[in-house]
């Protein structure tokens, strides 16, 4: 089944605790991204990726790393956790110019 | 820089009536614009894509149009069924790689 799959789906943390949050996609899409979703400010991009090892800022990109050494993964990494990256994440990935959405990863951070 | 809102933020409906979502743009200098649709706690599922070539797309009791030159684009949906409750969302290119996307229609279609 052609799908887009993130891990974890829920996440509670601290302040300053590196973690990762995984996206794969089996549909050899080269284009994929990161999105933070918020009460009253939608989605909003954060980087995106046309390829391996090509990745760029969306519009909200401090406090996040991505990287893209395999076509399928486009981990998304916060290197030390804030309280105002609480947020829910998707990661897509776009098949020509539609985009395919992952069920979302909810983020706490305390 | 692109620029996309939706009205109204929310709609209550009965069921079985036809309605119409608005999605507008302000970079006209769009190559498509792309519908969806998003459950409480869920995902976002594709409804439709349509090519700046193209004026209209259609899937089932979907209707999407797409004017470029007034900066809009609607979403019309045919007989509404309870079903069709959830948050309808519209996003627009911004240049060639990012996205921008409104912050969404929350429907409620009343049984």
């Amino acid at each position: 089944e052609a799908q887009v799959t993130q891990n974890p789906r829920y996440l509670i943390t601290v302040t300053g605790k590196k973690l990762t949050v995984t996206c794969s996609q089996n549909m050899n899409h080269e284009y994929m991204s990161w999105y933070r979703q918020d009460p009253g400010l939608g989605l909003r991009q954060i980087y995106y990726s046309m390829n391996v090892e090509v990745t760029d800022k969306g519009d909200v990109p401090e406090g996040y790393k991505v990287s893209r050494k395999e076509k399928r993964n486009f981990p998304l990494i916060l290197e030390s956790p804030s309280p105002n990256q609480t947020s829910l994440y998707f990661c897509a990935s776009n098949l020509g110019d539609e985009q395919f959405f992952g069920p979302g990863t909810r983020l706490t951070v305390l | 820089k692109q620029e996309v809102t939706q009205i109204p933020a929310a709609l209550s409906v009965p069921e079985g009536e036809n309605l119409v979502l608005n999605c507008s743009f302000t970079d006209s200098a769009i190559y498509n614009l792309q519908w969806f649709r998003q459950d409480p706690g869920k995902g976002l599922t594709s409804l439709l894509l349509i090519q700046s070539s193209q004026r209209e797309q259609t899937s089932g009791r979907l209707n999407a149009s797409l004017d470029k030159s007034s900066g809009r684009s609607t979403l019309y949906i045919a007989a509404s069924q309870p079903g069709d409750s959830a948050t309808y969302l519209c996003a627009a290119p911004s240049g060639t790689y990012k996205y921008i996307f409104g912050t969404g229609t929350r429907l409620k279609v009343l049984a």
